[in-house]
């Protein structure tokens, strides 16, 4: 079953523009991840946030939490090349083991 | 630092042959993780290891065998493959405690059923 589900799919933007993408999940959580995956790679942490916080900045990464509307939001500002990836949100509904992962957005960014 | 390895990272195998997917990890982590990962699905768990000698079924655990003798070593078996086992799988670990929100993942072994 998927908990999370990302939005948009996929996402074509110019180098150095914004890149915004949106996860939604269905039940109560305790934290949300965010993933990196590079093609043909394994996926690479990214930023957590717990259900009692509302944003988090990790260098040019910025994450929303709306409890209220069980949704998350990741912004890359100023996007770089690198960036280009499929990114995933995790969910974690208690302090178990278990991730319950959306489908991804791939972003291609534009040199 | 070594962190996670799989192997092998590519493999082509019949239908109705055992494989074995290896996994390693170096951080002494107590919980390993198998996924499969097939476009538009995500990633699955097939199954899981809280320490060494307990295993448990994920979201997907059927065709497939774990153990975990060592708390390093997390083997994945297809006993007998199928088709539809053609995946991207993709071992991971993670500590316990807050340090253990973080899942480090392995970099995948692809796997061909004919």
């Amino acid at each position: 079953s998927q908990q999370g589900e990302e939005d948009p799919q996929a996402l074509s933007i110019q180098e150095g523009e914004n890149a915004t993408m949106n996860c939604s999940y269905k039940t109560s959580i305790n934290n949300l991840q965010w993933y990196r995956q590079n093609s043909g790679r394994g996926l690479v942490h990214l930023i957590l946030i717990r259900s009692n916080e509302r944003e988090k900045h990790s260098g040019r990464l910025r994450v929303t939490l709306d409890t209220s509307k069980k949704s998350s939001s990741l912004l890359i500002t100023a996007s770089r090349a690198a960036d280009t990836a499929s990114y995933f949100c995790a969910t974690n509904m208690d302090s178990n083991y278990q991730l319950i992962w959306g489908a991804g957005t791939k972003l291609i960014i534009k040199p | 630092d070594a962190g996670i390895t799989q192997s092998p990272r590519y493999k082509i195998t019949e239908t109705g042959r055992q494989v074995t997917l290896m996994c390693h990890q170096t951080w002494s982590h107590s919980y390993m993780f198998w996924y499969r990962q097939d476009l538009g699905h995500g990633l699955r768990l097939i199954y899981y290891s809280a320490a060494a000698d307990i295993t448990d079924k994920g979201e997907v655990p059927d065709g497939y065998v774990v153990s975990r003798s060592k708390t390093e070593n997390f083997p994945l078996t297809l006993e007998s493959a199928t088709r539809s086992q053609t995946s991207v799988y993709f071992c991971a670990s993670r500590g316990q405690g807050l340090s253990g929100n973080t899942i480090y993942f392995g970099e995948g072994s692809w796997l061909t059923v004919v």
